[in-house]
């Protein structure tokens, strides 16, 4: 495609049970970011993948997220045991490298959690 | 650690006027980028302009234009003749060596026909 894809656009889920939110980033774009954007926390960055170099984790909130990139392209970020704090909007970007280029976004991915 | 404010969490113009959205930031580094996306209620981040840190001349793009003012840390964006197609929440955003974008808190605007 085009953009960025994000999959699902919307989820609802039980607190306690695991997500798994989907990004497909430009085909070409060695980078992929996700962010929360949330109402106390605003836009919030979590991850990075570059490559095959190790991710940039730092900003993920507790040991109950994770991400993956497989094959260099496709990225899910995997939410267990999820809280309501949890509930937020998911968005990833992707970009042509790590050096300062513009990030192109999806339209995110819509958790909530009850 | 970087920082972004934006004080104006909502703006209202006139169809055909013009408005500025303030933004001001922080960061010990020389070298860096400034964007403004804009997010309508669709979700989806539009980039609206960008601005190398490096670069004296101000960013323009059609009726988006910026006023960079580093030594102050200042980085506003004025939309011309504004459209109903205006309407959205605006955020600016810092992107430096750590490869990671730092968002101020947005600025809603509303474009009145």
């Amino acid at each position: 495609g085009a953009g960025v894809s994000q999959s699902p656009s919307n989820k609802v889920t039980e607190k306690g049970k695991d997500v798994e939110l989907r990004c497909d980033p430009i085909s070409g774009h060695t980078a992929l970011y996700w962010y929360r954007q949330s109402l106390g926390q605003g836009l919030e960055f979590l991850i990075y993948f570059q490559g095959n170099s190790a991710p940039d984790k730092s900003g993920l909130p507790s040991d109950r997220f994770s991400a993956e990139r497989t094959g260099g392209s496709v990225s899910t970020l995997t939410i267990q045991r999820t809280q309501q704090e949890d509930s937020a909007v998911y968005l990833c970007a992707s970009s042509p490298g790590l050096a300062k280029n513009i990030q192109y976004f999806g339209a995110g991915t819509r958790l909530s959690v009850l | 650690a970087q920082t972004v404010t934006q004080s104006q969490p909502e703006m209202s113009v006139q169809e055909a006027e013009t408005v500025t959205l303030s933004c001001t930031y922080d960061t010990s580094e020389s070298d860096y980028y400034l964007f403004w996306y804009k997010q309508p209620p669709s979700r989806q981040m539009i980039l609206v302009i960008r601005q190398e840190a490096y670069k004296q001349q101000n960013a323009t793009e059609n009726r988006f234009s910026v006023n960079f003012q580093k030594a102050a840390k200042s980085f506003s964006l004025k939309i011309s003749d504004s459209q109903l197609g205006d309407a959205a929440m605006y955020f600016c955003a810092l992107l430096s060596n750590d490869y990671k974008l730092s968002f101020g808190a947005g600025t809603t605007v509303t474009v009145r026909a």
